[in-house]
């Protein structure tokens, strides 16, 4: 069963402009929410993560919304630059002390393409 | 460079042989994930160490993975008679324990079984 949802394979924006990428998980005991960003040939690098018992966190061009109650999370590129493409995967992991585990879990991933 | 590394980054072997990756995590720590992605898919579990210590495997990991970590700091991950479904991407990451769980990953080992 997948867990993390990634439903849109690929996304694509003018330079310039904002990105959309969006998240739906399943499980409740989801704590911390990761988005991780992938380039060829090389392994993820974490981007921006937050709690689940934050609705918003920032960090300079990167948003991450949390949507609890529908158990949705999107993380918005403002503004979007050719550099920022990419695939971006969304990650959960489960509070430890109510039974969850380190790991991560991981949606399929979304191709993000930024045109000049 | 003191991130992840992983070596080999590419691997090609036929079905039936044994392989074997290393992975060296960041110095400072303690905790050491081995993932595996093929096409399409994102990273999936496999299995973690915090310190020697192999505290979680998935079900992913059949009898003919195996995962080490001797003495806390590097990982080895070997697959026996390799299977033309172990071609992947296998991913090692490693973190010191934050709150928020990020975990840094290296490159990844290419494997390729023909």
């Amino acid at each position: 069963d997948q867990q993390v949802k990634q439903n849109s394979p690929s996304l694509s924006v003018q330079e310039g402009r904002i990105s959309i990428l969006n998240c739906d998980y399943t499980n409740s005991m989801f704590d911390y929410f990761l988005w991780y960003k992938k380039y060829p040939a090389e392994g993820p690098t974490f981007l921006i993560s937050i709690s689940s018992i934050k609705d918003k966190n920032e960090d300079g061009r990167f948003t991450v919304f949390l949507n609890k109650s529908a158990k949705h999370l999107s993380l918005h590129i403002v503004p979007s630059q050719p550099g920022d493409s990419a695939v971006y995967f969304c990650a959960a992991s489960a509070d430890l002390f109510q039974g969850g585990s380190e790991k991560l879990v991981f949606g399929k991933g979304t191709k993000l393409t930024v045109n000049p | 460079d003191t991130g992840v590394s992983q070596n080999p980054r590419h691997k090609i072997t036929k079905r039936g042989q044994n392989v074997t990756f290393r992975c060296d995590p960041i110095s400072e720590h303690n905790r050491l994930y081995w993932y595996r992605q093929t096409l399409g898919q994102g990273p999936e579990f496999l299995t973690y160490f915090q310190n020697e210590a192999q505290l979680e495997k998935s079900r992913l990991l059949s009898d003919r993975f195996s995962a080490e970590r001797p003495k806390g700091s590097f990982s080895t991950l070997e697959i026996q008679r390799t299977e033309q479904g172990d071609s992947a991407m296998y991913l090692c990451a490693s973190s010191p324990g934050q709150v928020n769980n990020e975990q840094f990953f290296g490159p990844g080992t290419r494997l390729t079984v023909l």
